[in-house]
């Protein structure tokens, strides 16, 4: 089974604060997603990535930045956290080509600023 | 652009009804994958089914069932003789075949069942 993780559940974080958001998957699977979720607003694709060190912005990447150092890890960072960033976020990967497209997604890590 | 429409926001029926979820959407590409997810109170997206632009052929998995529609840009999806496990949040999804292998959502439509 593939399988996505991601490092917190639940982030409690103050305003001005560094804050990293870590992904695994355990599928070799080159591209990886970072979403946010919000109500009435479905998921926006914040940054992915296809390859080690590869970045493209999503529809919404202002005052996010991503990192891509392994293929299994893709790491999102809140340079100075916001209150408008109090959101969920859902990290996925997929498999490059082929037929698939699928994405496959972790658990979420329900992100408060305080 | 690509976009994805659910205008139902929320839906609740009693158990055991028969239930559509509705999604339209747009996009110039010529071939393209459409999704539909499901969120449980979990919240980890679970995927559900792929149907590629060239097939419109309706498709059934048990209590669910897919209606594609190319001439009216709707993927439908119905659950039959519905179940409390089925109260979710539902996701239509579009992604070109194309270049990078970006998904574009919906807004969702959170389900409620009734027991």
């Amino acid at each position: 089974d593939v399988k996505v993780t991601q490092s917190s559940r639940y982030l409690v974080k103050r305003t001005g604060e560094k804050v990293f958001l870590e992904c695994v998957q355990d599928m070799d699977h080159e591209n990886m997603f970072w979403y946010r979720q919000d109500p009435g607003l479905g998921l926006r694709l914040i940054y992915f990535s296809y390859d080690v060190k590869m970045k493209e912005k999503g529809d919404i990447p202002e005052g996010y930045s991503v990192s891509r150092e392994k293929k299994e890890r893709f790491s999102l960072i809140l340079e100075s956290a916001s209150t408008n960033q109090t959101s969920m976020y859902l990290c996925a990967s997929s498999p490059v080509g082929g037929v698939s497209f699928e994405q496959y997604f972790g658990p979420g890590t329900r992100l408060t600023v305080t | 652009a690509q976009k994805v429409t659910q205008a139902q926001t929320e839906i609740s029926v009693v158990e055991k009804e028969d239930v559509t979820l509705d999604c339209v959407y747009e996009t110039r590409d010529t071939t393209y994958y459409l999704f539909w997810y499901k969120q449980p109170p979990s919240g980890e997206l679970v995927f559900l089914i792929r149907r590629n632009s060239f097939d419109e052929q309706n498709e059934i998995s048990g209590r669910y069932s897919w209606n594609f529609q190319k001439s009216t840009s709707s993927f439908n999806f119905t659950i039959t003789a519905s179940q409390v496990v089925d109260s979710a949040v539902y996701f239509c999804a579009l992604s070109s075949t194309f270049g990078n292998e970006k998904l574009t959502f919906g807004t969702g439509t959170r389900l409620t069942i009734i027991p």
